[in-house]
């Protein structure tokens, strides 16, 4: 079982609507990470925290807002999404900051549909 | 701009038989290579990690880097039905310093059958 915990399972959300996924992990990893996975493609990432400070935006659109509000926990909040935003979203997490020797782990991921 | 290349398959494969995964990837700065796991509707599961040349061994699984010719391979023994999945290769590691994510290749889908 991952030690990457994300919620909700599953989510729909209106195209007017603002929600937020959630993301939490105890095992003192200090990087996070948030990945985008559309069917049948392979994950891409989207942002990376680095003790707690946004180290990586990958040019992600502004409807997307990450935040890391402790070394534990890590938000993505959703607002005036497109339809094809919809996708699984991943969490992640790693020990150290160094770019290598750092096992990324999985959460089970958010099933997003946008309406 | 970091690629990493995978053939996408189906890879099909007679239950037994050693299965045969191969990666490359361009950054020749790369220094860690993971070999994960995806079922399908479910997130990708980490199986085996190497960052130094040569083998390593795990149970069924053994992947296997060649860094001068930017290739990272896992083989699978005694293919199970199980190990129907697709694999995704994934590089980590630039010249740089900071946790970076991972680059993925776009997946093979293996298909083992009984």
């Amino acid at each position: 079982d991952t030690e990457v915990t994300q919620t909700p399972k599953h989510l729909v959300m209106g195209m007017t609507n603002k929600k937020s996924l959630k993301c939490e992990q105890h095992m003192g990893h200090r990087a996070m990470y948030w990945y985008k996975q559309k069917a049948k493609k392979p994950p891409e990432l989207m942002f990376v925290y680095s003790y707690e400070k946004l180290s990586i935006n990958e040019s992600v659109p502004s409807r997307f807002s990450p935040e890391c509000p402790n070394s534990s926990l890590l938000n993505l909040h959703l607002h005036a999404l497109q339809p094809e935003d919809s996708a699984l979203y991943l969490c992640a997490s790693s020990q150290g900051t160094a770019g290598s020797g750092n096992t990324i782990y999985f959460g089970e991921g958010s099933w997003l549909t946008v309406v | 701009q970091k690629e990493v290349e995978q053939n996408s398959g189906p890879l099909s494969v007679p239950e037994g038989a050693i299965a045969s995964l191969n990666c490359t990837y361009s950054d020749r700065g790369s220094q860690s290579f993971f070999w994960y796991r995806q079922y399908s509707g479910k997130s990708p599961e980490l199986i085996m990690f190497i960052y130094s040349n040569g083998d390593k061994e795990d149970g069924r699984f053994t992947a296997q880097l060649n860094k001068a010719s930017q290739y990272v391979s896992l083989l699978i023994r005694d293919s199970q039905p199980s190990d129907s999945a697709t694999y995704l290769c994934a590089v980590n590691g630039g010249s740089g310093g900071g946790a970076d994510g991972l680059t993925f290749g776009k997946g093979t889908h293996l298909i083992i059958q009984p």
